[in-house]
Protein backbone atom coordinates (compact mmCIF):
# COMPACT_ATOMS: atom_id res chain seq x y z
CA UNK A 1 0.00 0.00 0.00
CA UNK A 2 1.69 3.02 -0.79
CA UNK A 3 2.03 5.91 1.21
CA UNK A 4 1.94 9.09 -0.07
CA UNK A 5 4.11 10.55 -2.67
CA UNK A 6 5.37 13.95 -3.54
CA UNK A 7 7.42 15.13 -6.40
CA UNK A 8 10.11 16.48 -7.41
CA UNK A 9 12.29 15.90 -3.94
CA UNK A 10 14.04 19.09 -4.33
CA UNK A 11 13.46 22.05 -6.39
CA UNK A 12 15.79 25.34 -7.24
CA UNK A 13 14.27 28.07 -8.78
CA UNK A 14 15.03 31.85 -9.26
CA UNK A 15 12.84 35.05 -7.98
CA UNK A 16 10.35 35.55 -10.16
CA UNK A 17 10.02 32.25 -11.46
CA UNK A 18 6.45 30.22 -11.38
CA UNK A 19 6.97 26.57 -9.89
CA UNK A 20 4.86 23.53 -9.88
CA UNK A 21 4.49 20.69 -6.98
CA UNK A 22 2.91 17.30 -7.18
CA UNK A 23 1.23 15.32 -4.40
CA UNK A 24 -0.27 11.82 -4.93
CA UNK A 25 -2.78 10.84 -1.73
CA UNK A 26 -2.38 7.50 -0.01
CA UNK A 27 -4.59 4.80 -1.25
CA UNK A 28 -8.19 5.43 -0.40
CA UNK A 29 -7.71 8.67 0.82
CA UNK A 30 -9.83 11.57 -1.40
CA UNK A 31 -9.06 14.46 0.58
CA UNK A 32 -4.88 16.21 -0.12
CA UNK A 33 -3.86 19.42 2.34
CA UNK A 34 -0.72 21.30 1.20
CA UNK A 35 1.55 22.67 4.08
CA UNK A 36 4.59 25.31 4.20
CA UNK A 37 7.33 24.59 6.39
CA UNK A 38 10.00 27.12 6.87
CA UNK A 39 13.27 26.25 8.29
CA UNK A 40 13.05 26.11 12.26
CA UNK A 41 9.40 26.25 12.26
CA UNK A 42 6.10 24.19 12.18
CA UNK A 43 4.23 23.80 8.87
CA UNK A 44 1.45 26.69 8.48
CA UNK A 45 -1.46 25.30 5.96
CA UNK A 46 -1.83 26.23 2.81
CA UNK A 47 -5.19 25.05 1.32
CA UNK A 48 -7.17 21.75 1.13
CA UNK A 49 -8.82 20.21 -1.70
CA UNK A 50 -11.57 18.01 -1.96
CA UNK A 51 -13.79 17.05 -4.42
CA UNK A 52 -11.60 18.63 -6.74
CA UNK A 53 -12.44 21.77 -4.98
CA UNK A 54 -10.82 24.10 -2.88
CA UNK A 55 -12.42 23.79 0.90
CA UNK A 56 -10.03 25.33 3.09
CA UNK A 57 -7.13 28.11 2.70
CA UNK A 58 -5.03 29.23 5.08
CA UNK A 59 -3.49 33.05 5.45
CA UNK A 60 -1.34 32.60 1.56
CA UNK A 61 -1.36 35.32 -1.05
CA UNK A 62 -3.30 34.54 -4.34
CA UNK A 63 0.22 33.38 -5.70
CA UNK A 64 -0.67 29.89 -4.22
CA UNK A 65 -2.54 28.11 -6.05
CA UNK A 66 -3.93 24.35 -6.44
CA UNK A 67 -5.74 21.92 -8.22
CA UNK A 68 -7.21 18.45 -7.45
CA UNK A 69 -7.50 16.20 -10.24
CA UNK A 70 -10.59 13.12 -10.67
CA UNK A 71 -8.23 10.78 -9.43
CA UNK A 72 -7.34 12.79 -5.79
CA UNK A 73 -3.94 14.14 -7.02
CA UNK A 74 -3.27 17.65 -6.28
CA UNK A 75 -0.65 20.28 -7.43
CA UNK A 76 0.51 23.24 -5.71
CA UNK A 77 1.24 26.13 -8.32
CA UNK A 78 3.49 29.23 -6.77
CA UNK A 79 3.54 32.01 -8.92
CA UNK A 80 6.42 34.92 -8.93
CA UNK A 81 8.57 33.22 -6.43
CA UNK A 82 10.15 35.32 -3.34
CA UNK A 83 13.49 34.66 -1.63
CA UNK A 84 10.60 33.75 1.26
CA UNK A 85 9.19 31.38 -0.40
CA UNK A 86 12.08 28.83 0.14
CA UNK A 87 10.09 26.13 2.23
CA UNK A 88 9.91 22.26 2.99
CA UNK A 89 6.66 21.89 1.45
CA UNK A 90 4.45 18.94 2.67
CA UNK A 91 1.34 17.62 0.85
CA UNK A 92 -1.45 15.34 3.36
CA UNK A 93 -3.93 13.19 2.37
CA UNK A 94 -6.72 12.27 4.56
CA UNK A 95 -10.37 10.55 4.09
CA UNK A 96 -13.09 12.87 5.22
CA UNK A 97 -16.11 11.07 6.18
CA UNK A 98 -18.86 14.03 6.55
CA UNK A 99 -17.65 16.60 8.89
CA UNK A 100 -14.80 14.80 10.06
CA UNK A 101 -11.74 13.76 8.92
CA UNK A 102 -9.17 10.64 9.65
CA UNK A 103 -5.89 11.55 10.38
CA UNK A 104 -4.02 13.31 7.91
CA UNK A 105 -0.82 11.25 6.77
CA UNK A 106 2.18 13.08 5.18
CA UNK A 107 4.71 12.88 2.54
CA UNK A 108 8.16 13.35 2.14
CA UNK A 109 7.96 16.62 0.85
CA UNK A 110 9.22 18.73 -1.61
CA UNK A 111 12.12 21.51 -0.72
CA UNK A 112 12.09 24.81 -2.81
CA UNK A 113 14.78 26.80 -2.86
CA UNK A 114 14.62 30.57 -4.24
CA UNK A 115 17.26 31.66 -5.19
CA UNK B 1 -7.57 32.17 18.49
CA UNK B 2 -6.81 29.06 18.08
CA UNK B 3 -3.17 27.86 18.98
CA UNK B 4 -0.88 25.60 19.43
CA UNK B 5 2.15 26.10 22.15
CA UNK B 6 4.82 24.34 22.91
CA UNK B 7 7.20 25.80 25.10
CA UNK B 8 10.13 23.28 25.03
CA UNK B 9 12.17 24.24 21.93
CA UNK B 10 14.61 21.55 22.89
CA UNK B 11 15.22 18.58 25.41
CA UNK B 12 18.01 15.93 26.23
CA UNK B 13 16.61 12.59 27.22
CA UNK B 14 19.15 9.89 28.47
CA UNK B 15 18.44 6.46 26.39
CA UNK B 16 16.01 4.31 27.99
CA UNK B 17 14.43 7.15 30.24
CA UNK B 18 10.62 8.36 29.77
CA UNK B 19 10.35 11.89 28.66
CA UNK B 20 7.17 14.18 28.42
CA UNK B 21 6.92 16.57 25.43
CA UNK B 22 4.41 19.35 27.01
CA UNK B 23 1.36 20.88 24.51
CA UNK B 24 -1.34 23.54 25.80
CA UNK B 25 -4.21 24.32 23.00
CA UNK B 26 -6.41 27.44 22.84
CA UNK B 27 -9.63 27.17 20.90
CA UNK B 28 -13.04 27.53 21.83
CA UNK B 29 -14.81 24.80 19.20
CA UNK B 30 -16.32 21.77 20.84
CA UNK B 31 -15.23 19.55 18.49
CA UNK B 32 -11.40 19.15 17.60
CA UNK B 33 -8.75 16.73 17.67
CA UNK B 34 -4.75 16.56 18.91
CA UNK B 35 -1.85 14.96 17.19
CA UNK B 36 1.18 14.51 18.09
CA UNK B 37 4.00 13.84 14.84
CA UNK B 38 7.44 13.40 14.30
CA UNK B 39 9.38 15.05 12.07
CA UNK B 40 13.35 13.11 11.79
CA UNK B 41 16.17 14.72 9.83
CA UNK B 42 14.41 14.00 6.57
CA UNK B 43 11.96 16.05 6.83
CA UNK B 44 8.76 13.49 6.99
CA UNK B 45 6.06 14.05 8.99
CA UNK B 46 5.44 10.88 11.17
CA UNK B 47 1.62 10.10 12.72
CA UNK B 48 2.17 9.06 16.06
CA UNK B 49 -0.86 9.25 18.06
CA UNK B 50 -4.31 11.07 18.08
CA UNK B 51 -7.33 11.91 20.75
CA UNK B 52 -10.21 13.66 20.28
CA UNK B 53 -11.99 16.35 22.15
CA UNK B 54 -14.76 14.04 23.00
CA UNK B 55 -12.60 11.03 24.25
CA UNK B 56 -12.90 10.40 27.48
CA UNK B 57 -9.47 8.28 28.27
CA UNK B 58 -5.72 8.97 27.22
CA UNK B 59 -4.18 7.25 24.37
CA UNK B 60 -1.79 4.93 23.65
CA UNK B 61 -0.12 3.50 21.11
CA UNK B 62 3.49 1.15 21.61
CA UNK B 63 5.81 3.69 23.84
CA UNK B 64 3.87 6.29 23.14
CA UNK B 65 1.09 8.27 25.39
CA UNK B 66 -1.15 10.92 24.86
CA UNK B 67 -2.18 12.22 28.41
CA UNK B 68 -5.04 14.60 27.82
CA UNK B 69 -6.43 16.91 30.63
CA UNK B 70 -9.39 18.98 28.77
CA UNK B 71 -9.43 21.43 31.95
CA UNK B 72 -6.57 22.42 31.59
CA UNK B 73 -6.23 22.26 27.58
CA UNK B 74 -3.07 20.59 27.42
CA UNK B 75 -2.41 17.37 25.39
CA UNK B 76 1.13 16.47 26.49
CA UNK B 77 2.96 13.27 25.09
CA UNK B 78 4.96 10.59 27.19
CA UNK B 79 7.32 8.42 25.19
CA UNK B 80 8.29 5.19 27.28
CA UNK B 81 11.88 3.83 27.56
CA UNK B 82 13.13 6.04 24.98
CA UNK B 83 15.71 4.92 22.13
CA UNK B 84 18.53 6.41 20.14
CA UNK B 85 15.64 6.40 17.04
CA UNK B 86 13.97 9.00 18.95
CA UNK B 87 15.74 11.67 18.42
CA UNK B 88 13.82 13.77 16.34
CA UNK B 89 11.44 16.82 16.15
CA UNK B 90 8.22 16.66 17.74
CA UNK B 91 5.07 18.46 16.60
CA UNK B 92 1.88 18.53 18.46
CA UNK B 93 -0.99 19.62 16.31
CA UNK B 94 -4.64 20.20 16.71
CA UNK B 95 -7.31 19.78 13.64
CA UNK B 96 -10.51 21.95 14.06
CA UNK B 97 -13.51 19.62 11.78
CA UNK B 98 -15.67 23.13 11.98
CA UNK B 99 -12.91 24.58 9.90
CA UNK B 100 -12.59 21.90 7.06
CA UNK B 101 -10.39 19.84 9.02
CA UNK B 102 -7.53 22.41 8.77
CA UNK B 103 -4.58 21.65 11.06
CA UNK B 104 -2.67 23.85 13.49
CA UNK B 105 0.46 22.97 13.96
CA UNK B 106 2.84 23.68 17.41
CA UNK B 107 6.61 25.41 16.90
CA UNK B 108 8.01 21.64 17.69
CA UNK B 109 10.38 20.15 20.43
CA UNK B 110 14.00 19.20 19.39
CA UNK B 111 14.18 15.80 21.33
CA UNK B 112 17.79 14.51 21.42
CA UNK B 113 18.17 11.21 23.02
CA UNK B 114 21.90 10.30 24.94
CA UNK B 115 23.10 7.18 24.58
Amino acid sequence: DAGVTQSPTHLIKTRGQQVTLRCSPKSGHDTVSWYQQALGQGPQFIFQYYEEEERQRGNFPDRFSGHQFPNYSSELNVNALLLGDSALYLCASSHVRGLRADTQYFGPGTRLTVL
Amino acid sequence: AQKITQTQPGMFVQEKEAVTLDCTYDTSDQSYGLFWYKQPSSGEMIFLIYLGSYDDQNATEGRYSLNFQKARKSANLVISASQLGDSAMYFCAMILYSSASKIIFGSGTRLSIRP
